[in-house]
């Protein structure tokens, strides 16, 4: 069984500064793959990024970057440069890779709000 | 534009009824997923479907049924064996066996009074 936690319920952060948002991970399989959702508060999922338990490099798509530490058995979100759309809930998730067939498991969010 | 659509956006039922909220999706997805989201929890997976008239229960699946009949729609029912329905309900689909990327719906904000 797989598990996601995050233990930051709530985080602030100002125009303009970057946030780390926590995601710790547990699982036995061998490959997975790691991803980051944001959900404002109209409710849709909108994905993020994503990392593979094999992959060399830490993901990155624009001003989010993943700090992937294997070992850690960590896959934190970092914001750069946040603005004051970026204000929602934050979800971490993983997904078992090697075979048959898996689903998504979700943490219980990170609430982020941008200040001015 | 593909995607999924969930309707309506928002329920209101009395108790003891059975609602059923619709999930349709143009993205020519295999597999589609109903969680339910509760504050605090995050995400909880209810039911599961890989490919038409097939399905799979999820970790709540008691007092929840799915349907599979064809490949674009998804329905979920709230029966009246659910003791605690009133929720936020989220449709996703994604493309097969090892895609990683799930696309969402709006969502359904479902009430029971």
């Amino acid at each position: 069984a797989q598990k996601i936690t995050q233990t930051q319920p709530g985080m602030f952060v100002q125009e303009k500064e970057a946030v780390t948002l926590d995601c710790t991970y547990d699982t036995s399989d061998p490959s997975y793959g790691l991803f980051w959702y944001k959900q404002p508060s109209s409710g849709e999922m909108i994905f993020l990024i994503y990392q593979g338990s094999y992959d060399q490099q830490n993901a990155t798509e624009g001003r989010y970057s993943l700090n992937f530490q294997k070992a850690r058995k960590s896959a934190n979100l970092v914001i750069s440069a946040s603005q004051l759309g970026d204000s929602a809930m934050y979800f971490c998730a993983m997904r078992p890779m090697n075979s048959g067939y898996s689903t998504l498991t979700f943490g219980k969010g990170t609430m982020l709000l941008v200040s001015p | 534009d593909g995607g999924i659509t969930q309707s309506p956006k928002y329920l209101f039922r009395k108790e003891g009824q059975n609602v059923t909220l619709s999930c349709e999706q143009n993205l020519n997805h295999d597999a589609m997923y109903w969680y339910r989201q509760d504050p605090g929890q995050g995400l909880r997976l209810i039911y599961y479907s890989q490919i038409v008239n097939d399905f799979q229960k999820g970790d709540i699946a008691e007092g929840y049924s799915v349907s599979r009949e064809k490949k674009e729609s998804f329905p979920l029912t709230v029966t009246s064996a659910q003791k605690n329905p009133t929720a936020f309900y989220l449709c996703a689909s994604s493309e097969g066996q090892r895609s990683y990327g799930y696309t969402f719906g709006s969502g359904t904000r479902l009430t029971v009074v």
